[in-house]
């Protein structure tokens, strides 16, 4: 159980088109989705943490008109990338927890993750 | 910054071997935990270990927390060439009643047959 699916897997598209990611719990209510960036051998760096039915929390230094996250339902979240540039590629990927009480937000079910390339 | 660091940042071994990661991280919390991710995918949940635990076992894993040195380590025992991967210690953050983890640097484990 606790699967959680993101699509799509590979995305490259021009200079300034806006691309959607999303991400799906398939088998279990996610209440919180989280979203990371990751470069090449570099960590995990949170961009956001969506609720449903909220809006989402961003990161210091995440720019919200940049990166819309919708967390319309309890099974998905899209995360797109407005006006794509260069600078935007990166690795993208969403995580959800179980529940919503202290005791359950605690494992991590991660997505596959999105590859964007921005010519 | 709360992100927590880890070394080695790289590791290589023989297959058989036991490979030991280590992670530092800045603020008090409530648990700890150990992520894998094989190059270019999501990230798998390894094991969870609380801040009143000491160690913890699953499998060939073996994970130790002293929280007076902020400090964890990750051991895989007997390793094999599967267990190629980066490795990622996470913290919990709780913030105005919002959960989230924050990720360490990462240690790349390489395990040569």
């Amino acid at each position: 159980g606790a699967v959680v699916s993101q699509h799509p897997s590979w995305v490259i598209c021009k200079s300034g088109t806006s691309v959607k990611i999303e991400c799906r719990s398939l088998d279990f209510q996610a209440t919180t989705m989280f979203w990371y960036r990751q470069f090449p051998k570099q960590s995990l760096m949170l961009m956001a943490t969506s609720n449903e039915g909220s809006k989402a929390t961003y990161e210091q230094g995440v720019e919200k008109d940049k990166f819309l996250i919708n967390h319309a339902s309890l099974t998905l979240s899209t995360l797109t990338v407005t006006s794509a540039h260069p600078e935007d590629s990166s690795f993208y990927i969403c995580s959800a927890t179980v529940g919503q009480g202290p005791a359950t937000n605690e494992k991590l079910f991660f997505g596959s993750g999105t590859q964007l390339s921005v010519l | 910054s709360q992100q927590g660091e880890e070394d080695p940042q790289a590791l290589s071994i023989q297959e058989g071997e036991n490979a030991t990661m280590n992670c530092s991280y800045k603020t008090s919390i409530n648990n700890l935990q150990w992520y894998r991710q094989n190059s270019g995918r999501g990230l798998v949940h390894l094991i969870l270990i609380r801040s009143n635990e000491r160690e913890k076992h699953s499998g060939r894993l073996r994970v130790t927390l002293d929280t007076s040195k902020k400090s964890s380590s990750l051991l895989i025992t007997a390793s094999r060439a599967a267990d190629t991967a980066s490795y990622f210690c996470a913290t919990d953050a709780r913030m105005d009643s919002s959960y989230k983890l924050i990720f360490g640097s990462g240690t790349r484990l390489l395990v040569r047959p």
